[in-house]
């Protein structure tokens, strides 16, 4: 069974400081990883996939088979990045993506 | 290029009613997943529909049930509805070659309130 847990509910950090937001799964076959963001009064959007290997908005995530991990980390938060915060896992020809509950970040002047 | 849309965006429906949420996909786009999030979780997979098929399904009961018309345009209908479905009914759709996961493109969402 796929699942997904996001051990922190709410996570607070001030401005300049790092930032983690911990993500693990549980699935036995060739994993789809994804961050997903809210921001306040918008809807659901990617903020960046494990097969893109790529920054977006000063964020990375690496995918940790052997932790099964994929936590997002940003070295430098910022005000605008108080948002909540989904892990998700997909499959490859299959439609399902299991999200985790979340983690609402706060990042305090 | 249109975003997905869904309609209506409130709506209050009592026990053992019926309801017909309606999503329209973005352009281009030929999948459509169906989630529910209830308040304070994350998005519950309810099924995905790739090329006006059911491509996965999650644990939900055959009363809910869902439609992919040519268009790629999408239904979710809920029968004899429970207090319990009381939700945020999310929409999502995406471009896939193989009817994988791909990125979403989430709507803003139907909210649901069963008394």
């Amino acid at each position: 069974a796929q699942r997904v847990t996001q051990p922190e509910k709410l996570l607070s950090v001030f401005k300049g400081a790092p930032v983690e937001l911990k993500c693990n799964y549980s699935y036995s076959g060739s994993p789809e990883l994804f961050w997903y963001v809210q921001y306040s009064r918008q809807r659901l959007q990617l903020l960046l996939r494990h097969i893109s290997r790529e920054s977006i908005k000063g964020f990375t995530a690496d995918l940790n088979k052997g932790e099964t991990s994929f936590h997002l980390k940003k070295p430098f938060a910022q005000e605008e990045d108080s948002a909540m915060y989904y892990c998700a896992l997909g499959r490859a020809h299959a439609g399902k993506s299991t999200f985790g509950d979340g983690t609402t970040l706060t990042v305090k002047p | 290029e249109t975003g997905v849309t869904q309609s209506p965006t409130h709506l209050i429906k009592t026990r053992g009613q019926q309801v017909t949420l309606r999503c329209s996909s973005q352009s281009g786009h030929n999948t459509v997943s169906w989630y529910q999030q209830a308040l304070g979780q994350g998005p519950q997979f309810i099924f995905q529909y790739y090329r006006e098929e059911e491509n996965g399904r999650g644990n939900f009961p055959p009363r809910f049930s869902g439609l992919q018309f040519p268009n790629y345009s999408s239904e979710l209908n809920v029968n004899a509805l429970e207090l319990d479905d009381s939700a945020l009914y999310l929409c999502a759709s995406s471009f896939s070659s193989g009817g994988g996961t791909g990125e979403l493109f989430f709507g803003e969402g139907s909210r649901l309130t069963v008394l």
